[in-house]
């Protein structure tokens, strides 16, 4: 059985740093793309940005590009997800995703169970 | 960044009804498009790929069509645990793969 773990909900002030995690189980970890989705209740759910596992190419959205760094650690079949300097508008839901296919534009079928990020001084 | 528009926000209707969900994208996305139904407390769920694949394990109640930048969801006749909130997300090549507001599903 596919499954992706993710990592328990955090509290952090501005400014602070932080990394969440994701743990895939039940497949070849390295053959399909880890993509990660935020959801906020004002602005949806947006599409972060994703990683060849079997590489580390990633990809990330030009909104996010900078600020947030995904990664990942194949001896663990573990994804991450990492802020240097944390924004109040940080404050979400994240979503790791694994695509159905093994190409990277395929979609995302497998969701991990969520981590709530609160970031308030 | 392309730009998906669905419509309506909001749908109420009845179970045993038939719902047709919108999704308007601001530029083709030839036939890569998907569907996702979220429940309160839960991840979404992959519902339908490449605007008219359904995923195994989803009702055949389910369907898709559409190609370029003009979508619909159908659900041909509701069940309770339809209601839910559906989006639609765009998986072009090049990324952001961008979804939509959302069009959530309620019990009239």
């Amino acid at each position: 059985e596919v499954q992706l773990v993710q990592s328990g909900a955090e509290v952090k002030k501005p400014g602070e740093s932080l990394r969440i995690s994701c743990k895939g189980s039940g497949y070849n970890f390295t053959s399909y793309w880890i993509s990660w989705v935020r959801q906020t209740p004002g602005k949806g759910l947006e599409w972060m940005g994703k990683i060849d596992p079997s590489d580390s190419y990633s990809n990330y959205s030009p909104s996010l590009q900078g600020h947030v760094t995904i990664s990942v650690d194949k001896s663990t079949s573990t994804a991450y997800l990492q802020w240097s300097s944390l924004k109040a508008s940080d404050s979400a839901t994240y979503y790791c995703t694994r695509s159905l296919f093994e190409y990277s534009s395929s979609p995302d079928l497998y969701w991990g169970q969520g981590t709530l990020v609160t970031v308030s001084s | 960044e392309i730009v998906l528009t669905q419509s309506p926000a909001t749908l109420s209707l009845s179970p045993g009804e038939r719902a047709t969900l919108s999704c308007r994208a601001s530029q083709s996305v030839s036939s890569y498009l998907a569907w996702y139904q979220q429940k309160p407390g839960q991840a979404p769920r992959l519902l339908i790929y490449d605007a008219s694949n359904r995923v195994t394990g989803i009702p055949a109640r389910f369907s898709g069509s559409g190609s370029g930048t003009d979508f619909t969801l159908t659900i041909s006749s509701l069940e309770p645990e339809d209601f839910a909130v559906y989006y639609c997300q765009q998986r072009t090549n090049w990324p952001p793969y961008t979804f939509g507001q959302g069009t959530k599903l309620e019990i009239k």
